[in-house]
């Protein structure tokens, strides 16, 4: 069974600086996917970020990319220019394709709660 | 329209009361989900429909029965509940990729608050 964690329970952040959120987790698969997902306060979770295994090149999106270890099964989120709005819940997820095609199911990490203050 | 539905967004129940939740998408997703997310936890896979029919189910208790009437709908339905069934019950759908496998990207919605008393 695949895990995946994150170390980090709570961070904080200063507007307009950079701050970057740690998982790790463990898998035998050599073909998966890796996502984060952010949830605001009271208001639904949404992708920020997904990341391939068979990709070497590091996505990314505007102000957030990634550090992808593949060796080292680790998947860092780092946020540039933190804004108010990226305050909210991080959750680092893991994918493995499912034989049903069309569905995925997705194991989360325990996720870290990001705040961006003045 | 990229947003998914649900109804109600807070509901308080007996544990004898019947109740259902109500999920509902029009982006074409042909996979829908459930989850239960308890507080400052991470949400936890209960059911996924591909198709209209389900393929996952995470060995959710049976007073948890779910329901995909078409490609748009998603219904949970509830009876006899506990108080520790008290949680944010989250919809979400998602499409397959152009090579026709899944994409890992989920559309959620915003939740039912769920409480038993």
């Amino acid at each position: 069974a695949q895990t995946v964690t994150q170390s980090q329970p709570e961070m904080s952040v200063q507007e307009a600086e950079t701050v970057t959120l740690s998982c790790t987790y463990d898998t035998s698969e050599s073909n998966y996917y890796l996502f984060w997902y952010k949830q605001p306060p009271s208001r639904q979770m949404i992708l920020v970020i997904r990341q391939e295994a068979y990709k070497q090149q590091n996505a990314t999106e505007n102000r957030f990319s990634v550090n992808f270890q593949k060796a080292a099964k680790s998947f860092s989120l780092k946020i540039s220019d933190s804004q108010l709005g990226d305050t909210a819940m991080y959750f680092c997820a893991f994918m493995k394709p499912l034989n049903t095609g069309t569905a995925s199911k997705l194991t989360f990490g325990t996720g870290t709660r990001l705040q961006v203050t003045l | 329209d990229t947003e998914v539905t649900q109804t109600p967004k807070h509901l308080v129940m007996g544990m004898t009361n019947k109740k259902s939740l109500k999920c509902e998408q029009h982006m074409g997703h042909r996979a829908m989900y459930w989850y239960k997310q308890k507080a400052k936890k991470p949400p936890e896979l209960m059911f996924v429909y591909s198709y209209e029919k389900l393929s996952i189910n995470e060995s959710v208790p049976s007073r948890f029965s779910p329901e995909c009437p078409n490609s748009s709908l998603l219904n949970l339905h509830l009876h006899a509940l506990q108080p520790e069934d008290s949680a944010l019950y989250l919809c979400a759908s998602s499409r397959r990729s152009l090579a026709g496998g899944p994409t890992g990207e989920l559309f959620f919605g915003e939740g039912s608050r769920l409480t038993v008393l």
